[in-house]
């Protein structure tokens, strides 16, 4: 059982345009992180949202977490070739000190 | 440099042959963990340490040990490696902050290690 699916699994886009990337759960999450990873290398921690409705930008990256704490969103705009990479969101499964990832959504912005 | 460095980055092995993978994060972190990574399964976790003697298993643990004596080391350890545990492994480590179990900002991950046991 997955406990936090992303959708889409693989998107193929063009430069400039914008993108947006879901994280569902049906559990509630204490807090979620998003990563980014290139082939062969380790996920690198990207942001952290932790209130419900928390809104955060990393220059083109707009971040969100819903409102009750069970689904996060990553919006891209004006895609660059650079964010090609595997997103990928994760967090502590409430009640325990597991951490877990998404299944991960890999995205090829072409030039 | 904050960092946790994982050796060898690549190893090929026999089935039976006991290996220990090494990790080690120079941030003082409490949390360290290991998450094996296999095509359409993604990132699934082996093990996990809260802090020094303090380890739990993750959701794949079948066939690995680990151990915790100093803060800064987490090796992993497969002592009859099987084909089934050919894949790519990364340790990670973690700071505390907050209130409440569980309650964590994100890994820094190594590198990773590409694993082959044939």
């Amino acid at each position: 059982t997955q406990l936090l699916e992303q959708s889409p699994q693989f998107l193929s886009i063009q430069e400039g345009e914008n993108l947006t990337v879901y994280c569902n759960s049906s559990s509630v999450f204490s807090s979620l992180q998003w990563y980014r990873q290139e082939p062969g290398e380790g996920p690198v921690l990207l942001v952290t949202v932790v209130t419900g409705g928390e809104v955060k930008k990393l220059k083109r990256l707009t971040f969100q977490f819903g409102d009750a704490r069970k689904d996060s969103s990553l919006h891209i705009t004006a895609a660059q070739p650079g964010d090609t990479g595997l997103y990928l969101c994760a967090g502590p499964y409430s009640g325990t000190y597991k951490y877990i990832f998404g299944t991960g959504t890999r995205l090829k912005v072409l030039a | 440099e904050a960092q946790v460095t994982q050796n060898p980055r690549y190893l090929i092995t026999v089935t039976g042959k006991k290996l220990t993978v090494t990790c080690s994060q120079n941030m003082n972190h409490e949390y360290m963990s290991w998450y094996r990574q296999d095509p359409g399964l993604g990132l699934r976790q082996i093990y996990y340490s809260m802090n020094v003697e303090v380890t739990d298993k993750g959701d794949v643990p079948e066939g690995y040990k680990v151990s915790r004596k100093e803060k800064r080391n987490f090796p992993l350890i497969l002592e009859s490696p099987s084909p089934n545990q050919t894949s790519l492994y990364f340790c990670a480590s973690s700071i505390r902050e907050g209130e409440g179990q569980g309650f964590n900002y994100g890994y820094t991950f190594g590198s990773g290690t590409r694993l082959t046991v044939v």
